[in-house]
């Protein structure tokens, strides 16, 4: 069975520029969860979806936003982007939102310029 | 506020030196406490859940325990493909789902043959 795929693996972008990154669940999982990764803050929590809707959502701000599609893929976009975004992106996926486990991607490498 | 502290933030091992790992946690409400293991470039690999207190789980050279204010990973015998950053994360109450988790800033365990 294919685990979480992500992409792309590594993006360059530039500050003021938007990036829209994709997470394909692994098959038969309807929840997705998008997660921050940095050295300072670690691991923090952006954003849940389930049935194309978004159940919850983190502590930042309205330049991060995202999506899921009927088919469970899930893509999150930043706009305006800051140097602060440079991060690793990572999406996880569970069967349903009361799962006990979450499976996550290798990740979306973002550094901002 | 919520919150999950881990220690030490590094720990270095000689080979079959058995060792503990901490999480403290401080959270209205425990829904379910997690262990995940990340390798350098990867996400994060899921180890354990433990959902109340003098729970415990093993795999391997792993065992999880928790109380009502923290959770240990000990690690007996670990051998060098232990090494790693071990991740503790809690899933409050208020959460709803399981997206909602609270990810210390993980222990960088290494070990040397």
């Amino acid at each position: 069975k294919a685990g979480v795929t992500q992409t792309p693996r590594y993006l360059i972008k530039t500050r003021g520029q938007q990036v829209t990154l994709s997470c394909s669940p692994i098959s038969g999982h309807r929840s997705v969860s998008w997660y921050q990764q940095t050295p300072g803050q670690g691991l923090q929590f952006l954003f849940e979806y389930f049935s194309e809707t978004q159940r919850n959502k983190g502590n930042f701000p309205g330049r991060f936003s995202g999506r899921q599609f009927s088919n469970s893929r899930s893509e999150m976009n930043v706009s305006t982007l800051e140097l602060g975004d440079s991060a690793l992106y990572l999406c996880a996926s569970s069967l349903d939102p009361g799962s006990e486990t979450q499976y996550f991607g290798p990740g979306t490498r973002l550094l901002v310029l | 506020e919520d919150q999950v502290t881990q220690s030490p933030e590094a720990l270095r091992l000689q080979e079959g030196e058995s060792s503990s790992l901490n999480c403290s946690y401080t959270v209205s409400g425990l829904r379910g406490l997690f262990w995940y293991r990340q390798d350098p470039g990867k996400g994060p690999e899921f180890l354990f859940t433990l959902y109340s207190a003098g729970e415990e789980k093993e795999k391997e050279r792993l065992k999880a325990t928790l109380t009502k204010k923290e959770s240990f990973l000990h690690i007996t015998a670990p051998k060098p493909e232990d090494s790693a950053t071990y991740l503790c994360a809690v899933h409050p109450n208020y959460g709803g789902s399981q997206g909602n988790l609270i990810f210390g800033k993980g222990t960088k365990l290494s070990v040397k043959p």
